[in-house]
């Protein structure tokens, strides 16, 4: 089965661009979705397809995809900002539907 | 406003069954497709189920395959998730969530519930 796979921790100093990476072959065939989730909170999507915002999401965060890897960039990071965010895409193995990655701690310094 | 409420968590022994519901307002709930995800206690999301709009299809992760079934009643705008033989791995907050799948064939989840806890333990 396909995988995604995420750095287990970032870090960013306050008002600096940061990105999140996310590798997997089925990145190849499939738009990753971003979710951001803080703790206790269900998960939020905050970028879909190519590059889209659900309305209520500041324009600081963008996608961006390139082969296997999908990013997500939020450029001037806040201190809200501070949060757990999970790549998600269709599986292209065949055994299961879709697929998360294990997740990026993001820490605004 | 459009929302899912998830309810139906608990503590239960392992080998019991428990069921899940998932009410969803706001939205045209027979036009949209519904999953379930779990995350364990510090861990990640993880995939679940999934049932298509009008529940001609069905699919699972090869965690639950066999013992969890995903079944929706659209009069009631209510998707249900049956837990059976529950391990321990089992246990879990799960979410219900909704499929939109764009113009431009973009699938993601865009509404997500507030999730219920599930704890298998003896």
């Amino acid at each position: 089965s396909s995988e995604l796979t995420q750095d287990p921790t970032v870090s960013v100093a306050l008002g600096q661009t940061v990105r999140i990476t996310c590798q997997g072959d089925s990145l190849r065939t499939y738009y990753a979705s971003w979710y951001q989730q803080k703790p206790g909170q269900a998960p939020l999507l905050v970028i879909y397809g190519k590059n889209n915002r659900p309305s209520g999401i500041p324009d600081r965060f963008s996608g961006s995809s390139s082969g296997n890897t999908a990013s997500l960039t939020i450029t001037g990071a806040q201190a809200e900002d501070e949060a757990d965010y999970y790549c998600h895409s269709r599986d292209n193995s065949g055994d299961r539907l879709w697929v998360f990655g294990g997740g990026t701690k993001l820490t605004v310094l | 406003q459009v929302q899912l409420v998830e309810s139906g968590g608990g503590v239960v022994q392992p080998g019991r069954s428990l069921r899940l519901s998932c009410a969803a307002s706001g939205f045209t709930f027979s036009s949209y497709g519904m999953h379930w995800v779990r995350q364990a206690p510090g861990k990640g999301l993880e995939w679940v189920a999934v049932i298509w709009y009008d529940g001609s299809n069905k699919y699972y992760a090869d965690s639950v395959k066999g013992r969890f079934s995903i079944s929706r009643d659209n009069s009631k705008n209510t998707v249900y998730l049956q837990m059976n033989s529950l391990r321990a791995e089992d246990t879990a907050v799960y979410y219900c969530a909704r499929e939109l799948v764009t113009a431009a064939a973009t699938e993601t989840f865009d509404i997500w519930g507030q999730g219920t806890m599930v704890s298998v333990s003896s």
